[in-house]
């Protein structure tokens, strides 16, 4: 089956504690993105990867890292975490960029529910 | 900032009514993507439509592009109990191809 995984999918962590989300798409996809969904703020982007090695930042790139050696996985680090981290994340992938070819319709993780406290 | 914002931000309608949600933006976008979320779960691609073009049909869906207002519309016609989630539109950009941009949203209540 065609989809994204996100793990955790719940975590409630103290503030400085490292954490990594971890993505992984088996869809062959080129790019990848990171969301975080915030009441009454919509998503916002985080971070987004053309192709692997290649990755930039999105709106809101404070306070997280990316990488991108392998195709298929896209993890979020936050290296200090901090209340203000808390919120709904969601990985993305699609097999092109929004913008490009007019194809891009982004797939979804169920997405990572984090609590900093 | 956020370049999309949908109104309303709340629908509430009857089962077999239709429903319309806007989306307006700032910039100039090469394309606008809805998508529909239910309750706190991943987001699903409805449609896509692209700058150059002005209606799109899928379905019970209909989608709207006016480039010189830079807003779209959704309309979902004859709505079901199931309709009820939230709906955001994003926008793509052929200037930063990797980017998009969501608005906030509109929840959608279908009562049966």
């Amino acid at each position: 089956e065609a989809q994204v995984t996100q793990n955790p999918r719940y975590l409630i962590t103290v503030t400085g504690k490292k954490l990594t989300v971890t993505c992984s798409q088996n869809m062959n996809h080129e790019y990848m993105s990171w969301y975080r969904q915030d009441p009454g703020l919509g998503l916002r982007q985080i971070y987004y990867s053309m192709n692997v090695e290649v990755t930039d930042k999105g709106d809101v790139p404070e306070g997280y890292k990316v990488s991108r050696k392998e195709k298929r996985n896209f993890p979020l680090i936050l290296e200090s975490p901090s209340p203000n981290q808390t919120s709904l994340y969601f990985c993305a992938s699609s097999p092109f960029p929004p913008g490009l070819f007019n194809t891009g319709e982004l797939f979804f993780g169920e997405g990572s529910r984090l609590t900093v406290l | 900032s956020q370049q999309g914002e949908e109104d309303p931000q709340a629908l509430s309608i009857q089962e077999g009514e239709n429903a319309t949600m806007n989306c307006s933006y700032k910039t100039s976008i090469n394309n606008l993507q809805w998508y529909r979320q239910n309750s706190g779960r991943g987001l699903v691609h409805l449609i896509l439509i692209r700058s150059n073009e002005r209606e799109k049909h899928s379905g019970r869906l209909r989608v709207t592009l006016d480039t010189s207002k830079k807003s779209s519309s959704l309309l979902i016609t004859a709505s079901r109990a199931a309709d009820t989630a939230s709906y955001f539109c994003a926008t793509a950009y052929n200037t930063n191809a990797g980017k998009s941009t969501f608005g906030d949203g509109t929840t959608l209540t279908v009562k049966p």
